[in-house]
């Protein structure tokens, strides 16, 4: 069964610094890696789809990673702002779920 | 525009009173599901739908129940609501079963007491 681990759970920035959030799964047979973003109390606005044959994906600021044989994907967000402050959350696409991280709770300080 | 809907937003109601909460998605979408979020447990699947009919059981099907009628309809339905089931529902589609961005609806806050 699918295991997926973000880590670290909470992160605290300055305003403009890079940084990279991290996601692991424990079964590499999956058909893509997705990112999303909550703000309190809201839905899921998804960010970045990478399917399985792809390396990355990028957006504007973000970027993200997929490496299937370690069973990591990275999303790389340049000069951060405040409004970025969110609930981060990776989903493993499997055949017919997805399963979520817990997530990593970005605080980005003016 | 593109959207996944939820009905309704929020809702308190008590033990054993049933309820339905609706979702609705406009992109004619085949694949459609059903989640529940909870503190320290993330986001679990309740149950999925593949397509017109087809239903079938997520991780923590207990006390719910779903139909698929017409393709973009997927009511969650509580027979009998318990205070366990008090929770942040969210309603997602996406345009087949495997390898598509998942879209999520706004989300539901339930309270059972």
């Amino acid at each position: 069964k699918q295991e997926v681990t973000q880590i670290p759970a909470a992160l605290s920035v300055p305003e403009g610094e890079n940084l990279v959030l991290n996601c692991s799964f424990t079964d590499s047979a999956i058909y893509n890696l997705q990112w999303f973003r909550q703000d309190p109390g809201k839905g899921l606005t998804s960010l970045l789809l990478i399917q399985s044959s792809q390396r990355e994906q990028t957006s504007g600021r973000l970027n993200a990673s997929l490496d299937k044989s370690s069973g990591r994907s990275t999303l790389y967000i340049a000069a951060s702002q405040p409004g970025d402050s969110a609930t981060y959350l990776c989903a493993s696409g499997g055949g017919n779920d997805m399963r979520f991280g817990a997530g990593t709770r970005l605080t980005v300080k003016p | 525009e593109a959207q996944v809907t939820q009905n309704p937003r929020y809702l308190i109601t008590v033990t054993g009173k049933k309820l339905t909460v609706t979702c609705s998605q406009n992109m004619n979408h085949e694949y459609m599901s059903w989640y529940r979020q909870d503190p320290g447990l993330g986001l679990r699947q309740i149950y999925y739908s593949m397509n017109v009919e087809v239903t079938d059981k997520g991780d923590v099907p207990e006390g719910y129940k779903v139909s698929r009628k017409e393709k973009r309809n997927f009511p969650l339905i509580l027979e009998s609501p318990s205070p366990n089931q008090t929770s942040l529902y969210f309603c997602a589609s996406s345009l087949a079963w495997a390898g598509r961005e998942q879209y999520f609806g706004p989300g539901t806050r339930l309270t059972v007491t």
